[in-house]
């Protein structure tokens, strides 16, 4: 039973172009948001947050949108480059305000960055 | 500023035998987390500490795994008699408790059982 879901394994976008990254959650009590940048042979990278009090945060080039009542959230990364390209995972918890639980991460997308 | 570091990089085991592995947070980060992460998933939890505390395991971590924790700082990690199906990425996070979610990983242990 998948809580957070990631539908696309992988996407390809050329550089400069917007990179639209989605994702599903199922459970009612998460209401903190993660998106993490993955290389091969590395640990994850934590690239923007978002709380459940919240619609949309920035970082630089990088947005992410949470939509409540669909339960979906989406990174959007614009102008997307080379650099981009890996793997993108969306994670979930409950954050009490003294810590968070477990992340429950999807299953990643590939963002693949055309020249 | 020091990540948070784990020891080895990368294991190779026979089945059966025992295995331990170390995670240094990030230094006065409250929080530490295990995750084990296998080809073509998402990390998936195992269990966490507050300080010396474990506060929550997974249904992952089966009897042939412990987890420690005994002064607040590093956690170990240990499987015994190790299976093919254990191998895996480990990976360990840490985050602190002043008021943010965020979790800050180290980068794994490759643990690969013949």
């Amino acid at each position: 039973d998948q809580q957070v879901k990631q539908n696309s394994p992988s996407l390809s976008v050329q550089e400069g172009r917007i990179s639209i990254l989605n994702c599903d959650y199922t459970n009612s009590m998460f209401d903190y948001f993660l998106w993490y940048k993955k290389y091969p042979a590395e640990g994850p990278t934590f690239l923007i947050s978002i709380s459940s009090i919240k619609d949309k945060n920035e970082d630089g080039r990088f947005t992410v949108f949470l939509n409540k009542s669909a339960k979906h959230l989406s990174l959007h990364i614009v102008p997307s480059q080379p650099g981009d390209s890996a793997v993108y995972f969306c994670a979930a918890t409950r954050f009490s305000g003294g810590g968070a639980d477990g992340l429950t991460f999807g299953k990643g997308t590939h963002l693949i960055i055309q020249p | 500023d020091t990540g948070v570091s784990q020891n080895p990089r990368h294991k190779i085991t026979k089945r059966g035998q025992n295995v331990t592995f170390r995670c240094d947070p990030i230094s006065e980060h409250n929080r530490l987390y295990w995750y084990r992460q296998t080809l073509g998933q998402g990390p998936e939890f195992l269990t966490y500490f507050q300080n010396e505390a474990q506060l929550e395991k997974s249904r992952l971590l089966s009897d042939r795994f412990s987890a420690e924790r005994p002064k607040g700082s590093f956690s170990t990690l240990e499987i015994q008699r190790t299976e093919q199906g254990d191998s895996a990425m480990y990976l360990c996070a840490s985050s602190s408790l002043a008021g943010v979610a965020t979790q800050y990983f180290g980068p794994g242990t490759r643990l690969t059982v013949l």
